[in-house]
């Protein structure tokens, strides 16, 4: 079945530090793709999204590229400030039409003064 | 503007209580869906309404009930519940609902919820 797996946290930076978290998906045809960011406390919040194979999604600094030849997602952001920590989650929605959002298991990220 | 309410904030209840949760959303989306989402793990699908018509229900126990008075609006009624139930409740809502690819969910802040 269509799954996502991410890499496991947590990931801890310091400001202004390079970030990757990695997103690798299983789907059949061309899934879309997605980052939402969750704040402590709070709701998911779309981060950035992609819909086909070299599409680039951006937002806030943060961006990812779909890649169907390695089926990932990286998100990466040149320089992270402590407001980004938070947990993201990679999720992706299947060509099958089910409409149903596939979350990884999410990775929190920490960032230190 | 892609904002999705949610009211009450925080929720506390007992086994025997009758409460609701509400979720609006006035971006003109025909789809709304109920998530629960536990410490440190990602949302897990409960219900879809597409059109005001519920077309998911994820085997969901009855003690939750959906409603969807209009496609602004979504109602969860609670009853019965377990202490495993405390959690996050989340609602979403995205353009259509009819299991289109390119569609974008777009979530409220939640209900956190405890059940004593």
């Amino acid at each position: 079945g269509d799954s996502v797996t991410q890499m496991e946290g947590p990931v801890t930076l310091s400001e202004e530090a390079f970030l990757t978290i990695n997103c690798t998906y299983t789907a059949t045809g061309y899934p879309s793709l997605f980052w939402y960011v969750q704040y402590p406390g709070e709701g998911l919040q779309l981060l950035l999204k992609a819909t086909k194979a070299d599409d680039k999604g951006s937002n806030k600094g943060f961006e990812a590229t779909y890649r169907k030849e390695t089926t990932s997602f990286h998100l990466e952001k040149g320089s992270v400030q402590v407001s980004d920590s938070a947990v993201y989650f990679c999720a992706l929605i299947p060509s099958s039409n089910t409409g149903k959002l596939i979350f990884g298991q999410g990775t929190t990220l920490q960032v230190k003064p | 503007d892609t904002e999705v309410t949610q009211t009450p904030k925080h929720l506390v209840m007992g086994m025997t209580n009758k409460k609701s949760l509400k979720c609006e959303q006035h971006m003109g989306h025909r789809a709304m869906y109920w998530y629960k989402q536990k410490a440190k793990k990602p949302p897990e699908l409960m219900f879809v309404y597409s059109y005001e018509k519920l077309s998911i229900n994820e085997s969901v126990p009855s003690r939750f009930s959906p409603e969807c008075p209009n496609s602004s609006l979504l109602n969860l009624h609670l009853h019965a519940l377990q202490p495993e139930d405390s959690a996050l409740y989340l609602c979403a809502s995205s353009q259509d609902g009819r299991g289109f690819v390119y569609e974008t969910q777009y979530f409220g802040p939640g209900t956190r919820l405890l059940v004593l």
